[in-house]
């Protein structure tokens, strides 16, 4: 079946702009997580869900980043007034069940340019 | 708080050579512990896992076994192939949390 899915592959923004990431998970995978993943480094965690319920946004980096997911699948990673810190690539993934000890299926990320 | 941290790259191996790749981990609780695979042009990958302290997490060739005496979770192979060349991620995640935390990464290239 199809795998996580994200868009777009590839963002360029001028500073101060608003950016959204779109994440479309595996069919019936119960749990999502964001990392960003600047370069030359490994994912950091940003934020889960399980579900449609946001359980823990602790990696978020300020309030301009903000993550939804409505309806319990796909899910939205929105940054307001974009810096060049942003800049890095937005991983999502998904588990079929809400626990960390089970295989997280990676989607193949979105590069985020601020300029 | 939680951590990992792996052996810096990039590393360089002539084909059919040993390879380990050392991972340590910082952890408050019980951890699992993860090897990820990044191939060129592709998203992560899980390659193998451990659950708990003794277990060794085995797949294509790769080994890592988990010694909660030395926090760690080195990745090993007897023999590594051209197609091995990746960049590969040391993880852990608390059995309490959902958090998975990563190391840097180790560029590996394979040589013929």
């Amino acid at each position: 079946g199809a795998g996580v899915s994200q868009s777009p592959r590839y963002k360029v923004a001028k500073r101060g702009q608003d950016v959204a990431l779109r994440c479309d998970p595996i069919s019936g995978h119960v749990s999502l997580f964001w990392y960003q993943q600047a370069l030359g480094q490994g994912p950091e965690f940003l934020t889960y869900f399980q579900n449609e319920a946001q359980l823990d946004k602790s990696g978020l980096p300020s309030d301009r980043f903000f993550a939804e997911r409505p309806e319990g699948s796909v899910s939205t990673l929105k940054i307001q007034r974009t810096q060049q810190e942003d800049s890095a690539v937005y991983l999502c993934a998904s588990s079929l069940v809400d626990s960390a000890t089970y295989e997280q299926y990676f989607g193949p990320g979105t590069r985020l340019t601020v300029t | 708080g939680d951590s990992v941290t792996q052996m810096e790259g990039p590393v360089t191996l002539s084909e059919e050579a040993f390879l380990t790749i050392n991972c340590t981990y910082t952890a408050t609780g019980y951890p699992s512990l993860f090897w990820y695979v990044q191939y060129p042009g592709e998203g992560l990958q899980l390659l193998l896992k451990a659950t708990k302290a003794d277990d060794k997490g085995s797949n294509k060739g790769f080994e890592a076994t988990y010694r909660k005496e030395t926090t760690s979770f080195h990745l090993e192979k007897g023999s590594v192939q051209v197609s091995d060349s990746a960049v590969y991620f040391c993880a852990l995640s608390e059995s309490s949390g959902n958090q998975f935390y990563f190391g840097t990464g180790t560029s590996l290239t394979v040589i013929p």
